[in-house]
C-alpha cells in the first residue's frame, strides 16, 4: 500500500529561524506531489505541484523541492503568519481501490515573534 | 462568488435527523470531491466525482450519501449520523482527477448530538 508520511508533526520555530519540512512518498509512478497550507478551521490551501525530481517551485519564503522519495519544503526566515499545518499529498493506492490523493497528517508550524 | 463555497459553515444535529451540505465551485473544474477531517487524523477522501467516474471509498458508511447533479454542484445527504461523524466536511474541486492541484472550500464544521 502506498504511503506518505510527513515529518516532524509540530515545529517551533522564532522568526527568522529558517527550517525545512519532509515529507516522505512510497508510490510507484509519481503523478505529482501537492503541496498545502491550513489554517485552522479552513479548508487546505494550495502551494506548489511538483512532478518529477529536481524540480523545485518558490512563494515567498517558501521553496518545494523533490527527489524520487521525498519531498521537502524550505521555510526561509519565517514570519508569525506563515504558522499554519502545512500538508503534503500524492496520487497513491489506497486499500486496492484506484488512484486517490492521499494526504500526509501534516506538519503544525508555529513561529514565535 | 469565487472559488469553491460550501454551505453551511457550521452544523449541529442530532441522530435521527436528516440534512444536506452543499458544495458548489466556481472554476470550471470537471472533478469534485467530498472529504473528512477528523482532529488529529489526516483528510479522508469520501466521494470524487468526474465526467468519467464516481468513485466511492469503501470505508464510507451508507449514511453519507452523495449527490453530483452537474459538474459545479455537488451535495452530502446525512442521515442518522453517529457522534463519531463530528468533524471537518471539505469539498475540492479540481480540472480532472489525476495530476491536477485540488483547491478547497471553506468546510462545513459538523457536530453530532
Amino acid at each position: 500500500e502506498d504511503q506518505v508520511t510527513q515529518s516532524p508533526e509540530a515545529l517551533r520555530l522564532q522568526e527568522g529561524e529558517s527550517s525545512s519540512l519532509n515529507c516522505s512518498y512510497t508510490v510507484s509512478g509519481l503523478r505529482g506531489l501537492f503541496w498545502y497550507r491550513q489554517d485552522p478551521g479552513k479548508g487546505p490551501e494550495f502551494l506548489f505541484t511538483l512532478y518529477s525530481a529536481g524540480e523545485e517551485k518558490e512563494k515567498e519564503r517558501l521553496k518545494a523541492t523533490l527527489t524520487k522519495k521525498e519531498s521537502f519544503l524550505h521555510i526561509t526566515a519565517p514570519k508569525p503568519e506563515d504558522s499554519a499545518t502545512y500538508l503534503c499529498a500524492v496520487p497513491a493506492i489506497s486499500s486496492g481501490s484506484a488512484r486517490q490523493l492521499t494526504f500526509g497528517s501534516g506538519t503544525q508550524l508555529t513561529v514565535l515573534p | 462568488e469565487t472559488g469553491v463555497t460550501q454551505t453551511p459553515r457550521h452544523l449541529v444535529m442530532g441522530m435521527t435527523n436528516k440534512k444536506s451540505l452543499k458544495c458548489e465551485q466556481h472554476l470550471g473544474h470537471n472533478a469534485m470531491y467530498w472529504y473528512k477531517q477528523s482532529a488529529k487524523k489526516p483528510l479522508e477522501l469520501m466521494f470524487v466525482y468526474s465526467l468519467e467516474e464516481r468513485v466511492e471509498n469503501n470505508s464510507v458508511p451508507s449514511r453519507f450519501s452523495p449527490e453530483c447533479p452537474n459538474s459545479s454542484h455537488l451535495f452530502l445527504h446525512l442521515h442518522t449520523l453517529q457522534p463519531e461523524d463530528s468533524a471537518l466536511y471539505l469539498c475540492a474541486s479540481s480540472q480532472a482527477v489525476m495530476g491536477y492541484e485540488q483547491y478547497f472550500g471553506p468546510g462545513t464544521r459538523l457536530t453530532v448530538t
